[in-house]
């Protein structure tokens, strides 16, 4: 079965003060790791997908990337409007019908104070 | 455009209401999704719609029904639901089968159920 961890589960920064939520994963077979944020009564905005041990991707403040085991998603000098829910999600090679299922996190709740 | 649109945005109904909500996309996605949200938790999938078909139904009780009546178009039907059915009900789409590295899935901004 796929399991999503992330850590820590909250985390309160200081506008600027940069750091990195952690993602780890067991999956049959990755076939995307995905990271999304969720504002609070709001769908979840897609930001990254990563697909191989190595990648890399950035957006803005935002550079995510991936290991066989985890994949991090940094957080440069962040600025309040970056206070959200985090989450990560994995899709697995096994074929379970039409559709692509992803197995969730329970997400980063991150707080960025001025 | 990676919109999802979802309608009502909120919604409170009776245990004995039969109540729609419903999701429209026109990103040409041939996969559709209903996912329940509560609180503090992670979306957890209850429908995958391929192709107009169902193709995956996570165990989730009758009171839910759901349908597809075209590529645009996802609707989920409630009856008889419960106070525990209270959540934030995602709609998401996706490409299917997905071109090499374009599997995301896009969520709409969702709609607040309230059962009383």
């Amino acid at each position: 079965e796929d399991q999503v961890t992330q850590s820590p589960e909250a985390l309160r920064l200081q506008e600027g003060e940069s750091s990195s939520l952690n993602c780890s994963y067991t999956v049959s077979g990755l076939r995307g790791l995905f990271w999304y944020r969720q504002d609070p009564g709001k769908g979840p905005e897609f930001l990254f997908t990563l697909y191989s041990a190595g990648e890399e991707k950035e957006k803005e403040r935002l550079k995510a990337t991936l290991t066989k085991k985890e994949s991090f998603l940094h957080i440069t000098a962040p600025k309040p409007e970056d206070s959200a829910t985090y989450l990560c999600a994995v899709q697995s090679r096994r074929v379970t019908g039409g559709g692509n299922k992803l197995t969730f996190g329970t997400g980063t709740q991150l707080k960025v104070e001025l | 455009d990676t919109e999802v649109t979802q309608t009502p945005k909120h919604l409170v109904m009776g245990m004995t209401n039969k109540k729609s909500l419903k999701c429209e996309q026109h990103m040409g996605h041939r996969a559709m999704y209903w996912y329940k949200q509560k609180a503090k938790k992670p979306p957890e999938l209850m429908f995958v719609y391929s192709y107009e078909k169902l193709s995956i139904n996570e165990s989730v009780p009758s009171r839910f029904s759901p349908e597809c009546p075209n590529s645009s178009l996802l609707n989920l039907h409630l009856h008889a639901l419960q106070p525990e059915d209270s959540a934030l009900y995602l709609c998401a789409s996706s490409q299917d089968p997905p071109p090499v590295g374009r599997n995301e899935q896009f969520f709409g901004p969702g709609t607040r159920l309230t059962v009383l």
